[in-house]
């Protein structure tokens, strides 16, 4: 089945302990992006990939980073979270610049 | 940046009536115009997308159109259901091999009332 794999689904950690969101997709896409979603807010778009080492900002990426060492895996990384990092968030791939993204289930993050 | 401006931000209908959602956006360069569905819980699922060279798109229930000259595309869903209620988004993207910034407006509640 076509997919987009987040884990964990939920997570609540501490302020400052470095965190890992794993995110995974068996399309062979070539773009994947990181978003967060809150209240009011709508949908943030974190971090996008256009490629394998190929990675740029997107409108919010302060206090997060990413990896793209595979096509297949784009983990997002909370060096040091803060409580104003809780959040829920998607990872999605698509095909190109010009398709829609297929979204993963999300992970609900807090940090106390 | 691209900035989305999305209109209501909760709507409620009567079952079988007609709902419009309306989206704004402020980059003349944008060409790519998907819409999401999100259940309560759910991820955003893609519902429909126009692409900028097309003025109107169809599928169903669910209508697109475009207006490139005045920056503003809208959501037409016509004979409601109480599935349909969920929030939905509006989004532009460049969509050039810049790479897919993908701009979300704030979402609209739509409740539809059996």
């Amino acid at each position: 089945e076509a997919q987009v794999t987040q884990n964990p689904r939920y997570l609540i950690t501490v302020t400052g302990k470095k965190l890992t969101v794993t995110c995974s997709q068996n399309m062979n896409h070539e773009y994947m992006s990181w978003y967060r979603q809150d209240p009011g807010l709508g949908l943030r778009q974190i971090y996008y990939s256009m490629n394998v080492e190929v990675t740029d900002k997107g409108d919010v990426p302060e206090g997060y980073k990413v990896s793209r060492k595979e096509k297949r895996n784009f983990p997002l990384i909370l060096e040091s979270p803060s409580p104003n990092q809780t959040s829920l968030y998607f990872c999605a791939s698509s095909w190109d610049a010009s398709y829609g993204y297929t979204f993963g289930s999300g992970t609900r993050l807090t940090v106390v | 940046g691209e900035n989305v401006e999305q209109h209501p931000s909760t709507l409620s209908v009567q079952e079988g009536d007609s709902a419009v959602i309306k989206c704004t956006y402020s980059d003349s360069a944008s060409n790519y115009f998907p819409w999401y569905k999100q259940e309560l819980g759910k991820r955003p699922q893609l519902i429909i997308d126009i692409r900028s060279n097309v003025g109107e798109k169809k599928d169903q229930r669910i209508a697109v159109t475009l207006n490139k000259t005045a920056k503003h595309f809208s959501l037409h869903i016509t004979e409601t259901q109480p599935e349909d209620s969920a929030v939905y988004f509006c989004a532009a993207s460049i969509g050039n091999n810049a790479g897919n910034m993908l701009t979300f407006g704030g979402g609209t509640r739509l409740m539809v009332k059996p």
